[in-house]
């Protein structure tokens, strides 16, 4: 089946700093990417969509210069929590849509990264 | 508001019990899909139901979709420790990037 791979699966860093994570699809083309962040015993939710090519969407209430979003090729998507602080820490998960004509193609989610701001 | 209402939020039982989990919306869906999260890892996908009154079954799962496609439950019997996780259901709403939004989930602990 399609595979999600997400790096690195944990960070621990300093207040002040700026961490990528990396979501790739290994055995197929994504158009479109998702980002979700979520915290404990919580649902996750939806911070941004990420479309190869183009600037990310961003959902209400979501910073797009403390999180940027690269998509530069159909099997990549970066996360950038820029001058992270201890309030950024959570668990980001990716997902990555097949590419296809019709919008409605299944998500694969990647196995999250753990993100924590000391 | 939220589009989709899960209910219990949180549920312990003890191995060998039944549950029953539900989600529940207003709006009415095309597909509703169920995920099941363990601590660490991303949602896998168990089921997606498309049809108002449909019923799959998961081996000791139950999934049926209501008949006005508005909500769905997750049934397990004889609930196992290797069922603990969080139960999520979810769906696609509108637009062009077709984005898929989560209930808020059930955490289900079963106990040995």
């Amino acid at each position: 089946g399609a595979v999600v791979s997400q790096h690195p699966s944990w960070v621990i860093c300093k207040s002040g700093t700026s961490v990528k994570i990396e979501c790739r699809s290994l055995d197929f083309q994504a158009t479109t990417m998702f980002w979700y962040r979520q915290f404990p015993k919580q649902s996750l939710m939806l911070m941004a969509t990420s479309n190869e090519g183009s600037k990310a969407t961003y959902e209400q209430g979501v910073e797009k210069d403390k999180f940027l979003i690269n998509h530069a090729s159909l099997t990549l998507s970066t996360l950038t929590v820029t001058s992270a602080h201890p309030e950024d820490s959570s668990f980001y998960i990716c997902s990555a849509r097949l590419s296809g004509r019709y919008s409605n193609q299944p998500q694969h989610f990647g196995d999250g990264t753990r993100l924590s701001i000391l | 508001t939220q589009l989709l209402e899960q209910s219990p939020q949180f549920l312990s039982i003890q191995e060998g019990e039944n549950l029953t989990v539900y989600c529940n919306s207003s709006s009415v869906f095309s597909s509703l899909q169920w995920y099941r999260q363990e601590p660490g890892e991303g949602p896998v996908l168990l089921v997606t139901v498309v049809t108002g009154g449909e019923v799959k079954k998961l081996k000791r799962l139950t999934f049926q979709f209501g008949d006005a496609r508005k909500d769905s439950s997750l049934h397990i019997t004889a609930a196992q420790p290797g069922d603990t996780g969080l139960y999520l259901c979810a769906v696609y709403s509108g637009g062009s990037n077709y984005k898929l939004t989560f209930g808020k989930g059930t955490l289900l602990t079963v106990n040995p």
